[in-house]
């Protein structure tokens, strides 16, 4: 079955560090992958989309890579800031265009001042 | 970005109760919206796609007649959780997409008494 796995375990850093988020995925292929910010209590807010025949996407301090034959996209946040603490998930999407996404359980970042 | 919200934001409720809770697109029309419920530091799991002017699709393992979907209109859904137990306590979220990139609804944390 399809699979999406994200660090369980909360990433804790220091302001000013770059934040560095795995998302590996198993039985898929995606069409493109997605990143959420997640507060407590709050709907997922939306990042960057990466599409499967890019292999990097910025977005200001933000950072996504696309590997489709590792089945992995990092998600860089550079210079990080207190502000950026949140939990942060993968999403992948498929070619059929339906808009249906498979999400990953998330990562927890703690961004320490 | 587009705007989806959704009401109310909190309801509790006693167990056998029906609620109903509604997701709008603001400034976009959605003739797909999706419903997704997710648990204390979960994923996001989806239940079922809102179809405007049809039958909803659900996920397996969702019961059709305990979580009614209406899309009347193409600004509008609708989710009603019919005879509810504390079970289905939880923090629903629905999502909408002028694009590829989806947005998602503030949550409505469902308390099942």
């Amino acid at each position: 079955s399809q699979k999406i796995e994200q660090n369980s375990e909360a990433l804790n850093i220091q302001e000013g560090k770059t934040a560095t988020l795995t998302c590996n995925y198993t039985n898929y292929s995606p069409a493109y992958l997605q990143w959420y910010r997640q507060d407590p209590g709050r709907g997922p807010v939306f990042l960057l989309l990466i599409r499967e025949n890019e292999k990097e996407k910025r977005k200001e301090r933000l950072k996504v890579t696309f590997d489709t034959t590792l089945k992995q996209s990092l998600f860089h946040i550079t210079a990080s800031q207190p502000a950026d603490s949140a939990t942060y998930l993968c999403a992948l999407g498929g070619s059929s265009n339906t808009g249906k996404l498979i999400f990953g359980q998330g990562t927890t970042l703690q961004v320490k001042p | 970005g587009a705007v989806v919200s959704q009401h109310p934001s909190r309801v509790i409720c006693k167990s056998g109760t029906s609620v109903k809770i509604e997701c709008r697109s603001l400034d976009f029309q959605a003739t797909t919206m999706f419903w997704y419920r997710q648990f204390p530091k979960q994923s996001l799991m989806l239940m079922a796609t809102s179809n405007e002017g049809s039958k909803a699709t659900y996920e397996q393992g969702v019961e059709k007649d305990k979580f009614l979907i209406n899309h009347a209109s193409l600004t509008l859904s609708t989710l009603t959780v019919t005879s509810a137990h504390p079970e289905d306590s939880s923090f629903y979220i629905c999502s909408a997409s002028p694009d590829e990139e989806q947005y998602f609804g503030p949550g409505t944390r469902l308390t099942v008494t």
